[in-house]
């Protein structure tokens, strides 16, 4: 199975300020089809997951585009260009080239210093 | 708006079965695949098995590959997951989400949750 490791687990901003979280798997995510099906889910406190990036750095519907989705290989990037308060919560990378299984990181906290 | 509503979580003892259900709608739910994906409480995502819109093509995890049984009504716009011979590690908030073929996995109900303990 693809293993999918994030950095950093925990990560304090500042309002106002960028966020950057990393994704890492372990072979690479390029599908015979030549799509790359990695993305990017939010989960706010107490909600259910969300969709917010696929396919490196497709923005999902309704995603602010302070959100944006980057990278290839193995290495991939989320970036929050200006941390809201709604933003707070755990992101999560998701690989679906490699299936089954899906596999999932596990999990960036991101929190409001 | 696409609305997924699972039910039938709760207690169980070991070894014991439970039956999952989730009602689609806001959707063509014939025209998506399905699937379920746990967490366990204060942990991360686990996907835990996947059945196509005709029902010809379903995945399980290894965790739970012999003991979980995915099914759909396409009629009902409903998915199914019997779950068979709980464990105490199955104790997780089990979600339904569509599947997508550009992201794999798309929309996510609000969860029910699954405790197994004597």
């Amino acid at each position: 199975d693809v293993v999918m490791t994030q950095s950093p687990i925990s990560l304090p901003v500042t309002l106002g300020q960028p966020a950057t979280i990393s994704c890492r798997s372990s072979q690479g995510l390029v599908h015979s089809d030549g799509n790359t099906y990695l993305g990017w889910f939010q989960q706010r406190p107490g909600q259910s997951p969300r969709r917010l990036i696929y396919q490196i750095s497709n923005r999902a519907s309704g995603v602010p585009d302070r959100f944006s989705g980057s990278g290839s290989g193995t290495d991939f990037t989320l970036k929050i260009s200006r941390v809201e308060a709604e933003d707070v919560g755990v992101y999560y990378c998701m690989q679906g080239t490699h299936w089954p299984p899906y596999t999932f990181g596990q999990g960036t906290k991101l929190e409001i210093k | 708006e696409v609305q997924l509503v699972e039910s039938g979580g709760g207690l169980v003892q070991p070894g014991g079965s439970l039956r999952l259900s989730c009602e689609a709608s806001g959707l063509t739910f014939s025209s998506f695949s399905m699937n379920w994906v746990r967490q366990a409480p204060g942990k991360g995502l686990e996907w835990v098995s996947y059945i196509s819109s005709s029902s010809n093509t379903i995945y399980y995890a290894d965790s739970v590959k012999g003991r979980f049984t995915i099914s759909r009504d396409n009629a009902k716009n409903s998915l199914y997951l019997q779950m068979n011979s709980l464990r105490a590690d199955d104790t997780a908030l089990y979600y339904c989400a569509s599947g997508s073929g550009s992201s794999r996995i798309g929309f996510w109900g609000q969860g029910t949750l699954v405790t197994v303990s004597s």
